[in-house]
């Protein structure tokens, strides 16, 4: 049973450019939610995914958007890259029944230089 | 804006020690998540509990759950080596039960 995957693993981008992460559920999950980690601390919450469209969202700016696809996988996009978005993120995924209870994938980490 | 408080933030001790970590907040927890965390990689899940009270067990693992569902605590017997690594707690609250709120952890290693 494969868990929740990611790709890329590393990736690293110039101030300004945009990025798009990728991430597939862990199987019979159909909830994808995002987190940004910054180094020594723990993960914050960027939105979530259910049914294809957003149900949730944090103190994220616009630059911060995402999609969810027919077959539960997901994307988050920024924009216009800061250096301040060099971090870990993270997509964790769950089944809307027990929406809280969330598995994690092994992350991207993006910096930016 | 639920704020989760852990404590420690560190903690080093030898090999068969007991330890128990903290997960503190203002708010009423709907739910309480604790996870491990190893550098560079994310957070395995390690237990969830959901009603007042609630004790949980995994293996030299103890999770409680308070009465009031602000607090929870970790409590590991005779730790390893294998132990080491960052404990991290999440809530969710009502209203955004989903909508995970972790504390900064306590980052814990566990030495011959």
């Amino acid at each position: 049973d494969a868990g929740v995957t990611q790709s890329p693993t590393h990736l690293i981008k110039t101030r300004g450019q945009q990025v798009t992460l990728r991430c597939s559920p862990k199987s019979g999950h159909d909830t994808v939610s995002w987190y940004q980690q910054a180094l020594g601390q723990g993960p914050q919450f960027i939105f979530q995914y259910y049914e294809e469209e957003e149900r949730q969202r944090g103190n994220f700016p616009d630059r911060f958007s995402g999609h969810q696809f027919p077959n539960y996988s997901s994307e988050l996009n920024v924009n216009a890259l800061l250096l301040g978005d060099s971090a870990l993120y993270l997509c964790a995924s769950s089944y809307t029944g027990r929406a809280y209870e969330q598995y994690f994938g092994p992350g991207t980490r993006l910096t930016v230089t | 804006t639920q704020l989760l408080e852990q404590s420690p933030q560190f903690l080093s001790i030898q090999e068969g020690e007991n330890l128990t970590v903290y997960c503190n907040s203002s708010s009423v927890f709907s739910s309480l998540q604790w996870y491990r965390q190893e550098p560079g990689e994310g957070p395995v899940l390690l237990v969830t509990v959901v009603t007042g009270g609630e004790v949980k067990k995994l293996k030299r693992l103890t999770f409680q759950f308070g009465d009031a569902r602000k607090d929870s605590s970790l409590h590991i017997t005779a730790a390893q080596p294998g132990d080491t690594g960052l404990y991290l707690c999440a809530g969710g609250f009502t209203g955004t039960a989903s909508k995970l709120t972790f504390g900064t952890g306590t980052r814990l290693q566990v030495t011959l």
